[in-house]
């Protein structure tokens, strides 16, 4: 078992959709969580950290569960310019990072 | 605007050759990551330094992968002898110091290594 999974997609939604992705890590000692996009062929980029309290960034929004082990991030009103490949990012302890394979969107006019 | 700069971009080499990969974190960052990625493995993290100390280098092909950071400016990922396995992207990424230095990462664009 991988230590951070998600679901691959694709998901293809269109303009103006809510899209929610999950993802779930194995090591219930993890410390913090990310969100990193990543658009084809560019490096990731930092989207938002994610807290046990929940937090909001304009149209994305993200949560932690961790009794049960996975973090969320919803994407409100989706653009054409959401259309990119989501990370989801955890640190283990100390600088060890570990991120999952991504979730691919494909927002459509 | 501050970026983290790596070079080459792209790289094309024969198996048996060695490789050598350059990362410029940027001024004032004092935490470097080096990931690979690939289609299959995804982001695979290889190695990290604080203040230029390697602190984990477990993700790394011992017998065939060296990272090393001469100086504050520069880390440098190295591969001798090369082998097709190895072709993927590479990033380097750097950290603020500070307890932030892990949980902010700044990417390069990356090094597009094939190996035929």
């Amino acid at each position: 078992r991988k230590e951070v999974e998600q679901d691959p997609g694709p998901f293809n939604v269109p303009e103006g959709a809510t899209v929610a992705f999950n993802c779930t890590y194995s090591n219930s000692a993890s410390q913090s969580f990310f969100w990193y996009r990543q658009d084809c062929r560019k490096e990731p980029k930092l989207l938002m950290s994610v807290y046990s309290s929940g937090n909001e960034d304009g149209r994305f929004t993200a949560q932690l569960n961790r009794a049960s082990q996975y973090i969320s991030l919803l994407i409100r009103d989706s653009k054409l310019s959401d259309s990119a490949t989501y990370l989801c990012v955890v640190n283990t302890g100390g600088f060890k990072t570990i991120f999952g394979a991504g979730t691919r969107l494909f927002v459509k006019a | 605007d501050a970026r983290v700069t790596q070079t080459p971009r792209h790289k094309v080499t024969e198996m048996g050759q060695e490789v050598t990969m350059r990362c410029q974190p940027i001024l004032g960052h004092n935490t470097v990551f080096w990931y690979r990625q690939t289609m299959m493995q995804g982001l695979e993290l290889l190695a990290y330094f604080r203040n230029r100390a390697p602190l984990d280098d477990s993700g790394m092909p011992k017998d065939r992968f060296s990272a090393e950071m001469p100086d504050a400016t520069l880390a440098t990922l190295k591969i001798q002898p090369s082998e097709p396995r190895d072709s993927a992207v590479y990033f380097c990424a750097s950290g603020p110091p500070g307890p932030l230095g892990a949980d902010t990462q700044y990417f390069g664009p990356g090094t597009r290594l094939t190996v035929l």
